[in-house]
């Protein structure tokens, strides 16, 4: 499994931009990059997903340079609702076998919103 | 209109009960989950069913069996419990064993505390 490091913690300013980068120097050539975001007292909600280069949904940006060891989750204008935890997960979602199954969740980086 | 809803929702009892946890999903997603969330907030996969069907079974002790009626639930439950089984229970589930997104509908959790 490939392991991945992200920052604890960190704080923003509401309209700011926020990029929350993540370390996976193990990644495997078949994994993808999955981020997904938790309200308290809530189940985790996926955000985006990537493979290389840049994904954007209408929520958010994911940046993966060219060797896949890293990632960066890009907040556009950041809101106090977006305060939560984010975890990046790294695993062969496509594979029939195990899917994303054995997939853990680290602890995550815990945003911080504030007026 | 809850995709997925687990209940109950908070669950208190005392080491040695036993107790269920019951998950339903309605979307008509093939495959179910259910993860244990610890308290450093560690996420992780217990069980995966696949159409009724266990296909993961991630070292997981003896007194927690999962039960999948049909494929649109996926109950959990706890024979004999420990102090150590207090945690967050998260239900999943995902269109099908490998989901070309990665992505995970999980319920709002049922927190279990053993006292």
């Amino acid at each position: 499994l490939a392991k991945t490091t992200q920052p604890i913690s960190m704080d923003s300013y509401e309209g700011q931009e926020v990029n929350i980068t993540c370390s996976h120097n193990n990644i495997a050539t078949n994994d993808y990059i999955t981020w997904y975001q938790q309200f308290p007292s809530q189940g985790p909600r996926f955000i985006i997903q990537g493979y290389k280069t840049k994904v954007t949904n209408e929520v958010a940006s994911l940046f993966i340079p060219a060797d896949r060891k890293s990632s960066t989750l890009s907040l556009p204008r950041v809101s106090l609702s977006d305060t939560a935890v984010y975890y990046c997960l790294v695993g062969d979602t496509a594979s029939m076998n195990t899917g994303f199954q054995k997939l853990v969740f680290g602890t995550g980086t815990r945003l911080l919103v504030s007026p | 209109d809850t995709a997925v809803s687990q209940t109950p929702k908070y669950l208190v009892t005392q080491m040695g009960n036993d107790k269920s946890i019951k998950c339903e999903q309605n979307l008509g997603h093939d495959t179910m989950y259910w993860y244990k969330q610890d308290s450093k907030k560690f996420l992780k996969i217990m069980f995966s069913y696949n159409n009724k069907e266990l296909i993961i079974n991630e070292t997981v002790p003896n007194r927690f069996s999962p039960k999948s009626p049909d494929k649109a639930h996926l109950n959990l439950h706890i024979n004999s419990l420990e102090l150590g089984d207090s945690a967050v229970y998260f239900c999943a589930s995902s269109p099908r064993l490998a989901g070309d997104t990665g992505e995970l509908f999980f319920g709002e959790g049922s927190r279990l505390t053993v006292l």
